[in-house]
């Protein structure tokens, strides 16, 4: 079993959906999560952090940590063809070396 | 864009052959850790290294090591490069006691 496991998708939702993307996790040391976005034949960049349980909203999106389920979420409201990309899930221990353990990714197409 | 920047972006080599990938962290930032993503897959964690020592490393085999220079830059060497090698090759460079690891635009490595 891999310790991060995140919903495979692909999706494809029209401008304007909400979407929502899911990983659930094994390790209950895990403290620190973590939303990236990927465009194809790019680095993560950093769209979410949020520490244990708990809401946090940025503009339209949202993130959402259930430690006592080992489960998180991103929703993106108000979906827009930019949007279109790879989402990858990734999580860490409150330990010295910060290692982010990540999901395989979801991919989206927004269509216009 | 992240700050953090990696050359070259891609590469092409034959199976045997030896391979170093270069990484400029973001300024302020005095960690760096390198990750490897296969096609269609989440990114893996090699190893980290703090203060020029690695901190902390992943499932890899010793054939994959690192440098870190006194301006935080860091080097990932590959040797005896194998077919499965091939995948591209992130660098995240985050400051010490943060979690949040910015990622450049990696280098994609293809071993013939």
């Amino acid at each position: 079993q891999k310790e991060v496991e995140q919903d495979p998708g692909p999706l494809s939702v029209p401008e304007g959906a909400i979407v929502s993307l899911n990983c659930t996790y094994s390790n209950s040391a895990f403290q620190y999560f973590m939303w990236y976005r990927q465009y194809s034949r790019k680095g993560p960049e950093l769209l979410m952090y949020t520490y244990s349980s708990g809401n946090k909203e940025d503009g339209r999106f949202t993130a959402q940590v259930d430690k006592s389920s080992k489960y998180i979420s991103l929703f993106i409201r108000d979906s827009q063809p930019s949007d279109s990309a790879t989402y990858l899930c990734a999580m860490s221990p409150p330990s010295n070396d910060y290692k982010l353990s990540f999901g395989a990714g979801t991919t989206v197409t927004v269509r216009a | 864009e992240t700050g953090v920047t990696q050359s070259p972006t891609h590469l092409i080599k034959t199976r045997g052959q030896q391979v170093t990938l270069r990484c400029s962290s973001q300024s302020g930032h005095n960690t760096v850790s390198w990750y490897q993503q296969a096609l269609g897959q989440g990114p893996q964690f090699i190893f980290q290294y703090y203060r020029e020592e690695e901190n902390g490393r992943g499932n890899f085999p010793p054939r994959f090591s690192g440098l870190q220079f006194p301006n935080y830059s860091s080097e990932l060497n590959v040797n005896a490069l194998e077919l499965d090698d091939s995948a591209l090759y992130l660098c995240a460079s985050s400051f010490r006691g943060q979690t949040e690891a910015f990622f450049g635009q990696g280098t994609r490595l293809t071993v013939v």
